[in-house]
C-alpha cells in the first residue's frame, strides 16, 4: 500500500456522461499530482495542485477539471465523455512540488472505460 | 496499472544477468529524474532517482547513470530477478509554462527468463 488513495478502482460509463475520481494523498503530502495512462500513450502529465492551489497544467482537455479541497483531496472530473477517454488515471502525492528529496508515491489508479 | 497492450520497447534478459534500461530525455535543463517501475495492475512505483549535479547514483541492486552531454539516462539492475519484470519509466522534472512539470518517457517492458 503506497498511501495514496484512488477510488474508484474501476468505473464503466457511456459517452457524454460524466465522472468524477477522487485521491487521498498521503499523510503529510501537500502536492497532488494527476496522470492519464492510455494504452498508446504511456503517462501523460494533466495536473498538479499544492496545497489547495493550481500549480502546473499539463495536456489536460477543457473537458476535465480538477481541485484539490482544504484536507488535500483531490477530485478529478471528466465530462462529455469520448470513448478516447478510456484509460487509467492515476494520482499521485509528494510532501512539497517535486525536486529533491521529494518523490512522487502513485495511488493504484482509476480504470476508466467508456462505451 | 497495466501497460499491456503497449507497443513497448522490450528487454529480455535471463535471470541473474544484469540490466541495463535506456532513456532519452528532452530537456538539458532538467534537473531531476526519476526511475520507476511498474508492474501489472499497480501503480508506478520508485526505484531511484538523480538529481542533474550528479552523474551516478547507486541503490540496493540498481544504480542510476546520467549523461548530460548526450541527455541520456540508464537503469542498470544487477543480478535481475524474476520480481523485476515489469514496465520502467524514466521521468524528468522539466521547467514548462512557467512551472515544474514531471514528465515520463514512453517505457521499456523488462522480461525475465527464469
Amino acid at each position: 500500500d503506497s498511501g495514496v488513495t484512488q477510488t474508484p478502482k474501476h468505473l464503466i460509463t457511456a459517452t457524454g456522461q460524466r465522472v468524477t475520481l477522487r485521491c487521498s494523498p498521503r499523510s503529510g503530502d501537500l502536492s497532488v499530482y494527476w496522470y492519464q495512462q492510455s494504452l498508446d500513450q504511456g503517462l501523460q502529465f494533466l495536473i498538479q495542485y499544492y496545497n489547495g492551489e493550481e500549480r502546473a497544467k499539463g495536456n489536460i482537455l477543457e473537458r476535465f477539471s480538477a481541485q484539490q479541497f482544504p484536507d488535500l483531496h483531490s477530485e478529478l472530473n471528466l465530462s462529455s465523455l469520448e470513448l478516447g477517454d478510456s484509460a487509467l488515471y492515476f494520482c499521485g502525492s509528494s510532501p512539497e512540488p517535486i525536486g529533491g528529496a521529494n518523490v512522487l508515491t502513485f495511488g493504484a489508479g482509476s480504470r476508466l472505460t467508456v462505451l | 496499472g497495466e501497460s499491456v497492450g503497449l507497443h513497448l520497447p522490450t528487454l529480455s534478459v535471463q535471470e541473474g544477468d544484469n540490466s541495463i534500461i535506456n532513456c532519452a530525455y528532452s530537456n538539458s535543463a532538467s534537473d531531476y529524474f526519476i526511475w520507476y517501475k511498474q508492474e501489472s495492475g499497480k501503480g508506478p512505483q520508485f526505484i531511484i532517482d538523480i538529481r542533474s549535479n550528479m552523474d551516478k547514483r547507486q541503490g540496493q541492486r540498481v544504480t542510476v547513470l546520467l549523461n548530460k552531454t548526450v541527455k541520456h539516462l540508464s537503469l542498470q539492475i544487477a543480478a535481475t530477478q524474476p520480481g523485476d519484470s515489469a514496465v520502467y519509466f524514466c521521468a524528468e522534472n522539466m521547467w514548462v509554462d512557467s512551472s515544474y512539470k514531471l514528465i515520463f518517457g514512453s517505457g521499456t517492458r523488462l522480461l525475465v527468463r527464469p
